[in-house]
């Protein structure tokens, strides 16, 4: 099977623009969540789509906004980019059958490294 | 505010060394704990954990989780080189009808020949 695809995995923006980031999750999973990585932060959770709707959430502002399409494949909009959004993007699909994010094995993508200029 | 903690934030061992990572948790409504292996790029799933006392084994690896003190540790036997990662800890809680995932900042490992 091949495994979880991000692209683009490099990406430069100014400040202000907006950016939109793809995941192609496994073959047959229906939940692709989405978290971003900084030295500073760590890890941190964005929210998880599971059958086209948005089933959870993490803390970010409403800049962050994500969706799903039928076939599983899930992009990421972060509009009015600040330097703060420079990060690793990551995301994470799993079959999504347990429920909630974090209840099955997830298995992550390379990654998509944005940077704010 | 919920919280997640791992301790030692860094650590160097000689390869054969048996070392033993902690998370620290405080949320409310916990559902799971997870351990994962980040080297490069990717996190890599190492073990979902929901019941106390019970141990997940892979190999070398080991982790249980003691729901009751709220806290995990992540076991490695006889370290190789390979071993060297930062290894981070989430945790999983439902508010409702919404989950949370929070991760812990890692524990970087570092095994030398």
């Amino acid at each position: 099977k091949a495994g979880v695809t991000q692209t683009p995995r490099y990406l430069i923006k100014t400040r202000g623009q907006q950016v939109t980031l793809s995941c192609s999750p496994i073959s047959g999973h229906r939940s692709v969540s989405w978290y971003q990585q900084t030295p500073g932060q760590g890890l941190q959770f964005l929210f998880e789509y599971f059958s086209e709707t948005q089933r959870n959430k993490g803390n970010f502002p409403g800049r962050f906004s994500g969706r799903q399409f039928s076939n599983s494949r899930s992009e990421m909009n972060v509009s009015t980019l600040e330097l703060g959004d420079s990060a690793l993007y990551l995301c994470a699909s799993s079959p999504g059958r347990s429920g909630g994010v974090g209840t099955d094995t997830q298995y992550f993508g390379p990654g998509t490294r944005l940077t704010v200029l | 505010e919920d919280k997640v903690v791992q301790s030692p934030l860094s650590l160097v061992v000689h390869e054969g060394d048996t070392v033993t990572l902690n998370c620290s948790y405080e949320v409310t409504n916990f559902r799971s704990l997870l351990w994962y292996k980040q080297e490069k790029k990717a996190p890599t799933f190492l073990f979902m954990l929901t019941s106390s006392g019970i141990e997940k084994k892979s190999g070398r690896l080991s982790s249980i989780l003691d729901k009751k003190e709220l806290f995990s540790i992540l076991n490695i036997t006889a370290t190789q080189t390979g071993d060297s990662a930062i290894y981070l800890c989430a945790v999983t809680y439902s508010g409702g009808s919404n989950y949370k995932l929070t991760f812990g900042k890692g524990t970087l490992l570092t095994v030398n020949p």
